[in-house]
Order: C-alpha cells, then sequence, then structure tokens
C-alpha cells in the first residue's frame, strides 16, 4: 500500500499556483518525499525531492513540515501543459533499494 | 533530453506470440532496472527488478516465465512478454536510477494484444 494520502483531483487556473497537498503521516527519518508527475500515455517524469528543508529547482518548490508529515508540490504558475496525474512517493535513495511504490495521484487539471 | 530510451513505444500482436520491449539507459550505467505495468486508470505496480548479470527480482505474482527479464549490459534491459494474452494488454514502463536519488521512467510501450 502506499504510503502517502492526496486528493484525487484538483483544478488550476492557467497562470495562477498550484499547491498539491500529501499527507505522509508515516514517513520514516531516512525517507525523502518525492514527486513524480504522469502526463497522459506518457511515463512518469520527475519534478523535485527534499528530506526536511524546502527545495525548488526549475519545475517546482516543495513545502515540507516541520514535523515532516505533510507536503505540498507548488507550480508557480501552471500552464495548460502542466495537466498531469501527480503522484508523491515517499522513499530512501530513490527506491534504489526496492520498489518505488505510486499511490493513485492528484489529477491536477489546468484550465484556461 | 531522454536519459532513458524505450522501444517500442506501441505494439500491436496476435494472441500467442511474444513482444519484446527494450529499454536502454543512455546517461548512466545501471546495474539495476525496473519495470512497471499499469492499466488504463490505474496507478503504476512494479513487475521485476532487472539485475545486470544476475536473475531479476520478480514481485508477487508476476508469473517469470511469461514476463522474461534480460539485463546483458549495464545500459540495456529488455522485458519479453510471452504467449501474449489480451489480458497483458497494458502500458509497460522502466525506470533507471539517477546518480542525484531521482529516477528517471522510460516513454513507456502500450501493448495491444488482439
Amino acid at each position: 500500500d502506499a504510503k502517502t494520502t492526496q486528493p484525487p483531483s484538483m483544478d488550476c487556473a492557467e497562470g495562477r499556483a498550484a499547491n498539491l497537498p500529501c499527507n505522509h503521516s508515516t514517513i520514516s527519518g531516512n525517507e525523502y518525499v518525492y514527486w513524480y508527475r504522469q502526463i497522459h500515455s506518457q511515463g512518469p517524469q520527475y519534478i523535485i525531492h527534499g528530506l526536511k528543508n524546502n527545495e525548488t529547482n526549475e519545475m517546482a518548490s516543495l513545502i515540507i513540515t516541520e514535523d515532516r508529515k505533510s507536503s505540498t508540490l507548488i507550480l508557480p504558475h501552471a500552464t495548460l501543459r502542466d495537466t498531469a496525474v501527480y503522484y508523491c512517493i515517499v522513499s530512501t535513495l530513490g527506491g534504489s533499494q526496492g520498489n518505488l511504490i505510486f499511490g493513485k495521484g492528484t489529477k491536477l487539471s489546468v484550465k484556461p | 533530453g531522454a536519459v532513458v530510451s524505450q522501444h517500442p513505444s506501441r505494439v500491436i500482436c496476435k494472441s500467442g506470440t511474444s513482444v519484446k520491449i527494450e529499454c536502454r539507459s543512455l546517461d548512466f550505467q545501471a546495474t539495476t532496472m525496473f519495470w512497471y505495468r499499469q492499466f488504463p486508470k490505474q496507478s503504476l505496480m512494479l513487475m521485476a527488478t532487472s539485475n545486470e548479470g544476475s536473475k531479476a527480482t520478480y514481485e508477487q505474482g508476476v508469473e517469470k516465465d511469461k514476463f522474461l527479464i534480460n539485463h546483458a549490459s549495464l545500459t540495456l534491459s529488455t522485458l519479453t512478454v510471452t504467449s501474449a494474452h489480451p489480458e497483458d494488454s497494458s502500458f509497460y514502463i522502466c525506470r533507471v536510477n539517477g546518480p542525484n536519488t531521482e529516477a528517471f521512467f522510460g516513454q513507456g510501450t502500450r501493448l495491444t494484444v488482439v
């Protein structure tokens, strides 16, 4: 079973920030929070990951709460091409020691 | 550019035939690759872990004799669906781990068995 909980769907207006929440209350001290997205009929795409500090890259920002039990992925200026299913995953070392367990994710629809 | 190349992107085959899917790591040497399967409107499910130079490790419920995995080099893993049946129709995706703990996925292969 996936170790994260995400809302099944969200809408966002084009040009606005998209804030995608994720609960991971059972996260272990050595587990990272990873975010991937999957555009229809494509393989998943890595977005960002973090351990306990907030992270930012050219795609998104990741805000992790101090107790690490939840996080938020922020797409600062959503475009129509950001419409996808977003997966929040907790794992050690990118899942190299085993499975990257995908839950059902959040289907983000960016609307004009 | 693509880090992982998967081929073919789409294949239609007759029931009872075999289909080979290739996964190439373009930027990294990969001693381990992963194969996933995704049915319509469902999430990705890990099928097996492909290990270079040794036998693959299969997840519970995945038939190793039906889904043959060969990882003959540090950049290539192949998945062969043998004696395919319509219920094997799915989206197959491979994965390689990058150097900074992130994972890179292939473009996926849409298999349709008719």
